[in-house]
């Protein structure tokens, strides 16, 4: 089973740029029977799915938050990464990695989820 | 965007109860419906896939049902490890999207 594990800073000022980055173990980024996915838990809330990335570097992005967000990758890493900019109090959540089928569009693994906090 | 419903938002059950959980669709999205539990200050876990198929791992107890518009997740016999909220998630199309959850609780 592969494992995944958010990292990047847990406090971010407003209007600054999120940063986060997810290493992946135990299996390979470059399958390509997976998408790499962004998902987000607003404090007490549901799940709000950020967007995904194909290890060719094809990716799609909730329209919510499109004009904001890009997820990159780095194959040779085991990584990908997400940025989203000008955040606000909004964009407080926990923030989560995930493996995404790409047939089946499941998440089937998730990292532990990071909090991440946007405060002056 | 396609929008997810569950009912309740929130139940209690003794130990041994038949928990059912619907999830309503706000249009067809065939049998592209995933559900997931997440405990507490833990990430979600996939329990079922297109929308009846058993997650490998997933004790028995738990199945899903349903196609089109409406879904049903039924724990057949709760035990106190199922306390936990249950998420649905549709993949019909872009965005992917999940219900506001429900939380089980013991009696």
């Amino acid at each position: 089973q592969v494992q995944l594990q958010e990292s990047g800073p847990g406090l971010v000022k407003p209007s600054q740029t999120l940063s986060l980055t997810c290493t992946v173990s135990g299996g390979s980024i470059s399958s390509g029977a997976y998408y790499w996915s962004w998902i987000r838990q607003h404090p007490g809330k549901g799940l709000e799915w950020i967007g995904y990335i194909y290890y060719s570097g094809t990716t799609s992005y909730n329209p919510s938050l499109k004009s904001r967000v890009t997820i990159s990758v780095d194959t040779s890493k085991k990584q990908f990464s997400l940025k989203l900019s000008s955040v606000t109090a909004a964009d407080t959540a926990v923030y989560y990695c995930a493996r995404t089928g790409y047939t089946r569009s499941y998440f089937d693994d998730w990292g532990q989820g990071t909090l991440v906090t946007v405060s002056s | 965007d396609i929008q997810m419903t569950q009912s309740p938002s929130s139940l209690s059950a003794s130990v041994g109860d038949r928990v059912t959980i619907t999830c309503q669709a706000s249009q067809d999205i065939s049998n592209y419906l995933n559900w997931y539990q997440q405990k507490p200050g833990k990430a979600p876990k996939l329990l079922i896939y297109d929308a009846s198929n058993l997650e490998t791992g997933v004790p028995s107890r738990f199945s899903g049902s349903g196609s089109g518009t409406d879904f049903t997740f039924t724990i057949s016999s709760l035990q106190p490890e199922d306390i936990a909220t249950y998420y649905c998630q549709h993949y019909d199309n872009l965005p992917f999207t999940f219900g506001p959850g429900t939380k089980v609780d013991i009696k």
